[in-house]
């Protein structure tokens, strides 16, 4: 596609429900990173994979916290039991393996637990 | 783990004045620093970046500065305009492949 694509756009959950976000990457980019941003904040990194394999995941906040790229391309992040705290924007990023590579965004999936 | 700090928060500036934003960080090992504009909803984009091999890097209005040594790098804007107000916000990494560590955003706001 012609760049990262996220869905919703918008998702509204009540407390305790489980959500499930989507990231497309640009075709082709082997990383993909997930990110919070809460409101008025720096984006923070969540988990990281390269292809299928994820390799980092120290940044999930909880075991509430799920991702999974199964082929590699398309990627879910799952929230379990959503929590008031979970609000913010998830953005998702990808890029490719070249040294001059560059990370593109997605528009990000603004959570709101009510 | 990286800490950057970002600083202003919040900045206003003139039609055609400069704006500056300074970044520190506190990782030795970071090579990488981008910077990313945000206007409201949108997704952050690149605007330009910088590795620890250079120390001024510049893009027609857009210049960014690092000294490796005091661990601190900065973006400087001249002759601002009106679609320069946006969320500005560095950040660190070993590499454009690696997780990024954001600063807090600044908000830049340009009076016509």
């Amino acid at each position: 596609g012609a760049g990262v694509s996220q869905s919703p756009r918008y998702k509204v959950a009540k407390r305790g429900q489980d959500v499930a976000l989507r990231c497309d990457p640009i075709s082709g980019h082997v990383s993909l990173f997930w990110y919070q941003q809460a409101l008025g904040q720096g984006p923070e990194f969540l988990t990281y994979f390269q292809n299928e394999a994820q390799l980092d995941k120290s940044g999930l906040p909880s075991d509430r916290f799920f991702a999974e790229r199964p082929e590699g391309s398309v990627s879910t992040l799952k929230i379990q039991r959503t929590q008031q705290e979970d609000s913010a924007v998830y953005l998702c990023a990808s890029s490719s393996l070249h040294q001059n590579t560059e990370a593109f965004f997605g528009q990000g999936t603004r959570l709101t637990v009510v | 783990g990286e800490n950057v700090e970002q600083h202003p928060s919040t900045l206003s500036v003139q039609e055609g004045d400069s704006a500056v934003i300074k970044c520190t960080y506190s990782d030795s090992a970071s090579n990488y620093f981008p910077w990313y504009k945000q206007e409201l909803g949108k997704r952050p984009q690149l605007i330009i970046d910088i590795r620890s091999n250079v120390g001024e890097k510049k893009d027609q209005r857009i210049a960014v500065t690092l000294n490796k040594t005091a661990k601190h790098f900065s973006l400087h804007i001249t002759e601002t305009q009106p679609e320069d107000s946006a969320v500005y916000f560095c950040a660190a990494s070993i590499s454009p492949r690696d997780q990024f560590y954001f600063g807090t955003g600044t908000s830049l706001t340009v009076i016509p």
